[in-house]
This record gives C-alpha cells, structure tokens and sequence, in this order.
C-alpha cells in the first residue's frame, strides 16, 4: 500500500514568513492532492498536481512535484494567521477506484 | 468549488443504539463517494468507496455490518453506524468524486459522533 510521509508535523511561524511543507510518497504518485483542515472541520482542496515537474499556485500558496513524482512540496510565502490550520497530501494510487491514501498532516501555527 | 453537505455536524448517542450520517453533494452528480474516518490529530482514514446503485466497497478491517452504507442516489450516500460503542466517537467524514478531467474529491464537513 502507498504511505505519504508529512515533515515537518507541526510548524510555527511569524506572520509574514515562508514556509515549506514537504510529502514523500513510497510510490510513484498518480495524482497528489493538497487540502486544508481546520481542526474538527471538513478538508478545503487547495491544489491537485498530476504530471513530473507540474506547478501550480494559487493566492500566495505554491505546490510542485517533482520530475519522479514521488515527492511534493506546498510552499506558502508572506504567511498569515489566516494560513493557519492542518495540511494534508493525498496521493492517488493511479486505479480507476480513485482512492486516496493522507499523510499525517502538518499542523501549522501563523503568530501575528 | 463543489459543495458537499454532512447531516448531522454532531451527533451524540447512547451505546447500542444506530445512527445514520448523510453526505449530500449539493450541484453535482456524484456516482462515488467515499466515507473516511479521522481520530484526533490522525489523518484521515478511509473507511470504504460508496458506488451508486451498487455495494460499497470495505477497507481492510472495516467491519461492512457495523458501518452500513447506502448510496441510494446520485447525490446521497448515507452511513449507520449500528450498535454504536464509545470505541466508535470519531470525525467521519465523506467526499464526493466530481467526474471530468480532474477527478476531484470534494469533501463535506464532517460529522462528529459522540457514543456515550
């Protein structure tokens, strides 16, 4: 089965700061999906990455994948209390169940 | 994006007793949705692939008689918990599949099932 390793898993930082959180996969991924968690609270889709090398961004958030497409990064500049929350990656396995498999999610605190 | 709606955001039972969670998607047909289960600071796990008009499919050591899942319509996917215990107080939550180019999962907000 896939696993998605999250680092780092919680992160606090200064308003105004960039900051990188990082997915591995044990496998090749098909598709990697970013979301956002409030705590007790239902996921927001941030950003889907499917091809080796894609970028995307979106407001001040950026996620890559890389060339073997077994490693995704979300990178967040200028960051603000609103930023805050839980990130979570989820791979798809690349079967026509679209089934996906999340890391453990990385906590992240924005200090005003 | 997509809306996808949960009823009931909280729940909170009697041990023994059913309790029926509904995932609704709001302006799309969904034939899949998926139902996950999240522990405290856990991430999400799923629990089993709700297909439309046919027999869900179970996770591995997701009991299929204890989690009961209905996906009656191309918008509706319901989960009973039966015969709920304490060990069953978790965050369920549900996505749907948006078909197209991307495959998107949209997720609903969650339900939270207190068994006392």
């Amino acid at each position: 089965s896939q696993e998605l390793e999250q680092s780092p898993q919680s992160l606090i930082v200064q308003e105004g700061k960039n900051l990188t959180i990082n997915c591995t996969s044990s496998k090749t991924l098909y598709g990697l999906y970013w979301y956002k968690q409030k705590y007790g609270e239902g996921l927001i889709f941030l950003m889907m990455l499917q091809k080796g090398g894609e970028e995307k961004s979106h407001e001040k958030i950026t996620a890559k994948l890389d060339e073997k497409k077994q490693q995704s990064s979300l990178h967040i500049t200028a960051s603000q209390p609103s930023h805050a929350g839980i990130y979570l990656c989820g791979a798809d396995s690349g079967g026509s169940n679209y089934k996906l498999t999340f890391g453990k999610g990385t906590l992240l605190t924005v200090n005003p | 994006g997509a809306v996808v709606s949960q009823h009931p955001s909280r729940v909170i039972c009697k041990s023994g007793t059913s309790v029926k969670i509904e995932c609704r998607s709001l302006d799309f047909q969904a034939t899949t949705m998926f139902w996950y289960r999240q522990f405290p600071k856990q991430s999400l796990m799923l629990m089993a692939t709700s297909n439309e008009g046919s027999k869900a499919t179970y996770e591995q050591g997701v009991e299929k008689d204890k989690f009961l899942i209905n996906h009656a319509s191309l918008t509706l996917s319901t989960l009973t918990v039966t015969s709920a215990h304490p060990e069953d107080s978790s965050f369920y939550i549900c996505s749907a599949l948006r078909g197209g180019a991307g495959n998107e999962q949209f997720f609903g907000p969650g339900t939270r099932l207190t068994v006392l």
